[in-house]
């Protein structure tokens, strides 16, 4: 089975630039998250989607950042404009459920540097 | 607010040595406790997890956890440490009525061949 798949893996762009990060969750899961890993913060959730809707986007750093989830399939993270502080590696991560014992699976990530 | 330690942040071990990674959290009600792996440039993978039960879990490659309810704690074992068990390990808790994990800082194992 396919896990979770994120596209691009590594990303080089300029401050300033547009960034998109993609995500396909695993088929059939239906709650979806991006956490952002850097090594001063650790492991952040930005935001959590249940049924394509968000829920808590209570991480998200700022309004350059911004996430949708158009259906089941498919979700973006878009950061713009971008800074050098956005450099980190994004993780997408999906779970059969919401609920408080529910594995959640992760992608292999997208390495963001912004120069 | 919930939050996770992990206070060994780097942890070198040789082959065969046994592991020991502490894990504490601060919450007073019911959680569900989670171990991660992330190995050297790949995504996170599930270990084990605790959310009811036998405190005493065991999970994928020979690791094992144990929960201590008046310790806070879900300290992570392994008797005897591989070489390719040099990884990045995080400790995560949810807690009751969310699905949020509140993730450890990590430890970084080395373990020399």
């Amino acid at each position: 089975d396919a896990g979770v798949i994120q596209s691009p893996r590594h990303e080089v762009t300029e401050m300033g630039q547009e960034v998109t990060l993609r995500c396909k969750p695993i088929s059939g899961h239906n709650s979806l998250f991006w956490y952002r890993q850097t090594m001063m913060r650790g492991l952040e959730l930005l935001i959590y989607f249940n049924n394509n809707v968000p829920i808590d986007d209570s991480g998200m750093p700022e309004d350059r950042f911004s996430a949708k989830m158009p259906n089941a399939s498919f979700s973006t993270l878009k950061i713009q404009p971008s800074e050098p502080r956005d450099s980190a590696v994004y993780f997408c991560a999906s779970s059969l459920g919401g609920g408080q014992a529910e594995t959640q699976y992760f992608g292999p990530g997208t390495r963001l540097l912004v120069l | 607010a919930q939050s996770v330690s992990q206070h060994n942040h780097h942890v070198i071990l040789s082959e065969a040595a046994s592991l020991e990674l502490g894990c504490n959290y601060s919450y007073g009600g019911t959680v569900n406790l989670f171990w991660y792996v992330q190995y050297p440039g790949q995504h996170l993978q599930l270990l084990l997890k605790y959310f009811s039960g036998d405190p005493l879990v065991k999970g994928i490659k020979g690791f094992e956890a144990e929960f201590i309810k008046s310790k806070f704690s879900f300290n992570l074992r392994k008797p005897s440490v591989q070489w390719s068990d040099t990884a990045e390990y995080f400790c995560a808790v949810t807690t009751s009525g969310t699905y949020k994990y509140i993730f450890g800082t990590g430890t970084r194992l080395k373990v020399l061949a």
